[in-house]
């Protein structure tokens, strides 16, 4: 168990609609990761928050979108969903705001059908 | 941004045999490259890292090399098991962002 918890496990929904996946980081972690990997693709950096703001984005689409609560858990909201969404979301939390001692969630697993 | 590349995309050895992947990156001023570990449908679990400071770091049969001249690092597995069967990735970055390569997946064949 890394510590760093992800939920739901697995959700299966259908095109065109919105899914939130939540994201709860290691006790004391203030950063909160979020990834994209498709099958036999390697991982996407989406998004990066920081102590509640946004730090850094990588490739993330205009249709997903993400925040930072103030007790630090991170929601990654997935809308008009397309079959080519579906993919492994994983969430990685590291202590400050660098990547030393960065680790990632068990992961959600995402069926667009 | 860093670009990273990783080679071999598969890769395959007889139990007992070494394996050795090899990144390259594109960004000077990289200086963490930590090695993740992916099983089937499992989460990146990191088995080793470096930083730029180090050319060469060990844990038992895993090791990594730095060649920050050249911009390129490598994994090295010593006495493969069927267990080391999985989807390494390396990464390369700074601060608060590090970059990964498309992984490799090595087989150990018993």
């Amino acid at each position: 168990d890394s510590g760093v918890t992800q939920t739901p496990k697995h959700l299966i929904t259908a095109t065109g609609q919105r899914v939130t996946l939540r994201c709860s980081p290691r006790s004391g972690d203030l950063s909160v990761y979020w990834y994209q990997q498709s099958l036999d693709q390697g991982l996407q950096f989406l998004i990066q928050y920081y102590n509640g703001e946004e730090r850094a984005k990588g490739n993330i689409l205009e249709r997903f979108s993400a925040q930072q609560f103030p007790d630090l858990h991170s929601e990654l909201n997935l809308s008009s969903l397309e079959l080519g969404d579906s993919a492994l979301y994983f969430c990685a939390s590291s202590p400050s705001g660098t990547v030393y001692g960065y680790t990632f969630g068990s992961g959600t697993r995402l069926t667009v059908v | 941004g860093e670009n990273v590349e990783q080679h071999p995309s598969t890769l395959s050895v007889q139990e007992g045999d070494s394996a050795v992947i090899k990144c390259t990156y594109s960004d000077s001023a990289s200086n963490y490259f930590p090695w993740y570990k992916q099983e089937l449908g499992k989460r990146p679990q990191l088995i080793i890292d470096i930083r730029s400071n180090v050319g060469e770091k060990k844990d038992q049969r895993i090791a990594v090399t730095l060649n920050k001249t050249a911009k390129h690092f490598s994994l090295h597995i010593t006495e493969t098991q069927p267990e080391d069967s999985a989807v390494y990735f390396c990464a390369a970055g700074i601060d608060n962002q590090f970059y990964f390569g498309t992984g490799t997946s090595l087989t150990v064949i018993p």
